[in-house]
């Protein structure tokens, strides 16, 4: 299977514990996007990268979050001390980088703070 | 800043039913349009997309055409199948960066 894969696929964890979830691109993807999506709403923008250069982040984006792509290829989200709300479907999808190119999706991680 | 507005559901249809979900944005600079659909239980896929005005994206029998005028991307098939049911959510992207989402609309086709 050449698609974007995540791991963990669920996640469980009790507040104020930090988590950290992984995404692996399509291969020769230059670009990885992070999402966020919660119940009955359409995914949000939190962070993307060219390469390991991250470009831009979203003011949902807290200082609890961080995002790396140290080599250009996977990329790992953290969340530190985790909060209720950060409950949510964590999406990954990476593009080859053109201008109007596609944006593939991984199946997504779901988190859950108890 | 941009903003993507999706018919509100859950639509349920027959099977072979005409189906429209209408979208409109609000984007600055000249967007790409998308329509995604999420199956049960499955990740997101790209559905169809337009690039600029009066394109007209088409993939598995649905259509939309990217309307500057309306600043609208509305989905249509003319015959739906039970294996159509699914979530949809229309998108914009107006940089090689972030997508901007709908909410999403719920479609279920009943037999």
């Amino acid at each position: 299977d050449t698609g974007v894969s995540q791991d963990p696929r669920h996640k469980i964890t009790k507040r104020g514990q930090n988590v950290t979830f992984r995404c692996d691109p399509i291969s020769e993807h230059n670009r990885l996007y992070w999402y966020r999506q919660t119940l009955g709403q359409g995914p949000e923008f939190l962070t993307y990268f060219q390469n390991e250069a991250q470009l831009e982040k979203s003011r949902l984006l807290s200082d609890r979050f961080s995002a790396e792509r140290p080599k250009g290829s996977f990329s790992t989200l953290e969340i530190q001390r985790t909060e209720q709300g950060d409950s949510a479907m964590y999406l990954c999808a990476s593009s080859l980088g053109h201008l109007e190119e596609t944006q593939y999706f991984g199946p997504g991680t779901r988190l859950l703070v108890l | 800043g941009d903003s993507v507005t999706q018919m509100e559901g859950p639509v349920t249809l027959s099977e072979e039913a005409f189906l429209t979900i209408n979208c409109t944005y609000t984007a600055t600079g000249y967007p790409s349009l998308f329509w995604y659909v999420q199956y049960p239980g499955e990740g997101l896929q790209l559905l169809l997309k337009a690039t600029k005005a009066d394109d007209k994206g088409s993939n598995k029998g649905f259509e939309a055409t990217y309307r500057k005028e309306t600043t609208s991307f509305h989905l249509e098939k003319g015959s739906v199948q039970v294996s159509d049911s699914a979530v949809y959510f229309c998108a914009l992207r107006t940089n090689a960066g972030k997508s901007t989402f709908g909410d999403g609309t719920t479609l279920t086709v009943k037999p």
